[in-house]
């Protein structure tokens, strides 16, 4: 069975600084692997995307997010934060091959930003 | 080019009441994926329609029903509604079953009393 898990329920960081979402998965394929953002009151949207061709996938708004197998990992991050960053962000993986509109999301990880 | 849309974005009912929510597909999308998400948590995947049949369904009690229209818009309908049912429920659709990106509405607000 497919699962995500977001290592850290809330991340707090200062404006400027960089951004570390931490996300593992389980997959019992070659995963699709996703990260979607959830502002407040607003629809979640896609940030960004691995369908097994680059490990290192570029997404919206600077995020970046690397596909690693042997640590069943893939952790998103960003150089530099913005106020604007501050929302849920859901670590997600495609339940079957071939079908990316059943999703699996993860519990979420919190991103504050201060001034 | 409209987004996914979703109606009532908010709505309260009792406990054994029963309920439908609607979705607007975008433009050209023929599948719809519907999800609950409770307070605090992940979306948890209910069922997927596409080209209008159910094309998976997660793990939900068979109150839970759906339909899709031959406009590609759908309905979930929910019976004997309990507390636990109180949550948002999203509606995502795409332009087929394997393009790597859903478009989510805002969601239904459900409350249970």
């Amino acid at each position: 069975a497919q699962s995500v898990t977001q290592l850290d329920s809330h991340v707090s960081v200062s404006e400027g600084t960089p951004v570390l979402l931490r996300c593992n998965y389980s997959s019992s394929y070659s995963p699709s692997l996703f990260w979607y953002v959830q502002h407040p009151n607003k629809g979640l949207q896609l940030l960004l995307k691995y369908t097994s061709a680059a490990t290192l996938v570029k997404g919206i708004n600077g995020f970046e997010a690397e596909f690693k197998k042997s640590e069943t990992s893939f952790h998103l991050t960003k150089p530099s934060a913005h106020m604007s960053d501050a929302a849920e962000y859901f670590c997600v993986v495609s339940d079957l091959p071939g079908n990316t509109g059943k999703l699996i999301f993860g519990q979420g990880t919190t991103l504050q930003v201060k001034p | 080019e409209t987004g996914v849309t979703q109606s009532p974005t908010h709505l309260i009912k009792t406990r054994g009441q029963q309920v439908t929510l609607r979705c607007s597909s975008q433009s050209g999308h023929n599948t719809v994926s519907w999800y609950q998400q409770a307070l605090g948590q992940g979306p948890q995947f209910i069922f997927q329609y596409y080209r209008e049949e159910e094309n998976g369904r997660g793990n939900f009690p068979p109150r839970f029903s759906g339909l899709q229209f031959p406009n590609y818009s759908s309905e979930l309908n929910v019976n004997a509604l309990e507390l636990d049912d109180s949550a948002l429920y999203l509606c995502a659709s795409s332009s087929g079953l394997n393009t790597g990106e859903l478009f989510f509405g805002e969601g239904s607000r459900l409350t249970v009393l």
